[in-house]
C-alpha cells in the first residue's frame, strides 16, 4: 500500500479565513513532505518533517503553518493567504535511510484564494 | 543550485507510437525518480533508479541511469491513450551530514498527449 491521503480536496477561503489541509499516511514512513504545485509547473518543495520534527523548511512565509502531530498525520495551517497562493498543495512521504528518495504523494488539495 | 533541464516540453504522438524523453543535470545525482501526474492528481512514482549506469523496466516503461550520473531517460513502448500526462524526473543527491536529504529537484515536465 502507497496510498497518501489527502482532504479536502477542493478548498476556496477568502483572504481573512483560517483553513487548514490534511494529510495521512499508514507506510509507516518518517518523512513527510509539503509541496505547492502551479499549473503545469513542478511541485515545489515548502516543508520536510523527519521523525515528527521540522527538519526544512524552504524560506516559505509565515501564513503558512506546518505541524506534525503523529507520525502518520501532517498539517497545514493556512492564514492570511493571498491570491498567488492559489495552487494544488501536495503532501508526500517516505521512508529513511536509503528509501528516502522514493516520494509518494497524495491526490492534493486544490486551493483557491479569493 | 541545481537545473535540471528536461526534453521534450510536450509531445503529440499516435497511439502505438514509442516514447522517449530525458533529463539532464550540470552537476550528479545518486539518484533518478520519474513520476507520472495526470491532471487533478498528485505525481505517481513510475521507476526509481539508484546506481549508475541500471537499467530498469516497469511494463512498457524503462528508464536508465545515466553513466556520468548526469542524465537519465524514460522511453514509453507502445503508447496507448492512457499513457497522457505530465511526466517529471527528479534527482536527489544525498550528502554525508547535509541537509540535502529529503530534497528533489525536478525537471519542467513533458506534457504527453496520444492521438488514438
Amino acid at each position: 500500500d502507497t496510498e497518501v491521503t489527502q482532504t479536502p480536496k477542493h478548498l476556496v477561503m477568502g483572504m481573512t479565513n483560517k483553513k487548514s489541509l490534511k494529510c495521512e499516511q499508514h507506510m509507516g514512513h518518517r518523512a513527510m513532505y509539503w509541496y505547492k504545485q502551479k499549473a503545469k509547473k513542478p511541485p515545489e518543495l515548502m516543508f520536510v518533517y523527519s521523525y515528527e520534527k521540522l527538519s526544512i523548511n524552504e524560506s516559505v512565509p509565515s501564513r503558512f503553518s506546518p505541524e506534525c502531530p503523529n507520525s502518520s498525520l501532517l498539517n497545514l495551517h493556512l492564514h492570511a493567504l493571498q491570491p498567488e497562493d492559489s495552487a494544488l498543495y501536495l503532501c508526500a512521504s517516505s521512508q529513511m535511510g536509503r528509501g528516502s528518495y522514493e516520494q509518494y504523494f497524495g491526490p492534493g488539495t486544490r486551493l483557491t484564494v479569493t | 543550485g541545481q537545473q535540471l533541464n528536461q526534453s521534450p516540453q510536450s509531445m503529440f504522438i499516435q497511439e502505438g507510437e514509442d516514447v522517449s524523453m530525458n533529463c539532464t543535470s550540470s552537476s550528479i545525482f545518486n539518484t533518478w525518480l520519474w513520476y507520472k501526474q495526470e491532471p487533478g492528481e498528485g505525481p505517481v512514482l513510475l521507476i526509481a533508479l539508484y546506481k549508475a549506469g541500471e537499467l530498469t523496466s516497469n511494463g512498457r516503461l524503462t528508464a536508465q541511469f545515466g553513466i556520468t550520473r548526469k542524465d537519465s531517460f524514460l522511453n514509453i513502448s507502445a503508447s496507448i491513450p492512457s499513457d497522457v500526462g505530465i511526466y517529471f524526473c527528479a534527482g536527489q543527491l544525498r550528502r554525508a551530514g547535509g541537509t540535502s536529504y529529503g530534497k528533489l529537484t525536478f525537471g519542467q515536465g513533458t506534457i504527453l498527449t496520444v492521438h488514438p
